[in-house]
């Protein structure tokens, strides 16, 4: 079955850069474009972005812009977010999530288990 | 950016009852929106996309309607487990945005 496997938590000082995987397993991971979604403790979801895993190609939110970077490594299957400039308010629950359909709709399904991120001095 | 107002914040029910949520958008969004569920420390999960469709796996009880600026996820009958936070979720323009959930609560 289609599976999403995170990296585990990080502790990270403000100023800092952290980065989270997200391995995909049970599909073609090419075939499917990827986001990133995070949720901020007791707060809703925002949106950061997306991967094309087969050209590399990005679309980001412009709240991150120039701060986010979205890759991936096709032989492992594992798409990637890294975060710079880490603030306070940056702790939350990342998520990565796979369009739902191959010609890309923005649509999320599956997610992964989610990777907490802790932004502290 | 759209902005998506979901209400209400909290519905307090009994299991077997009739859940209707509702999500306005600050411009059409045409069809596209969706709906997602998340139980207490799990990741969201997909019910209904393009507004009206069901996703796999979604039981029949679960069902969505409306466009352009109002949409309406119904709950025919609460079972234990639909006990949850819901979103709406708008992919018409970027950036792709959420409403701030609603908590189906048991009463």
């Amino acid at each position: 079955q289609v599976q999403l496997v995170q990296s585990g938590a990080e502790v990270k000082k403000p100023g800092a850069s952290v980065k989270v995987s997200c391995k995909a397993s049970g599909y073609t991971f090419t075939g499917y474009c990827m986001h990133w979604v995070r949720q901020a403790p007791g707060q809703g979801l925002e949106w950061m972005g997306w991967i094309n895993p087969n050209s590399g190609g990005t679309k980001y939110a412009q709240k991150f812009q120039g701060r986010v970077t979205m890759t991936r490594d096709t032989s492992i299957s594992t798409a990637y977010i890294e975060l710079t400039r880490l603030r306070s308010d940056d702790t939350a629950v990342y998520y990565c999530a796979r369009d739902l359909d191959q010609v890309g709709i923005n649509w999320f399904d599956p997610w992964g288990q989610g990777t907490l991120v802790t932004v502290s001095s | 950016e759209i902005l998506l107002t979901q209400s209400p914040a909290t519905l307090s029910l009994s299991p077997g009852e009739r859940a209707t949520l509702s999500c306005r958008a600050s411009q059409s969004v045409s069809s596209y929106l969706a709906w997602y569920q998340q139980r207490p420390g799990q990741a969201p999960r997909l019910l209904i996309y393009d507004a009206s469709n069901r996703a796999t796996g979604i039981p029949a009880r679960f069902s969505g309607s409306g466009s352009g600026t109002d949409f309406t996820l119904t709950i025919s009958s609460l079972e234990p487990e639909d006990f949850a936070v819901y979103y709406c979720q708008q992919r018409s323009n970027w950036p792709l945005t959420f409403g701030g959930g609603t908590k189906v609560e048991i009463k």
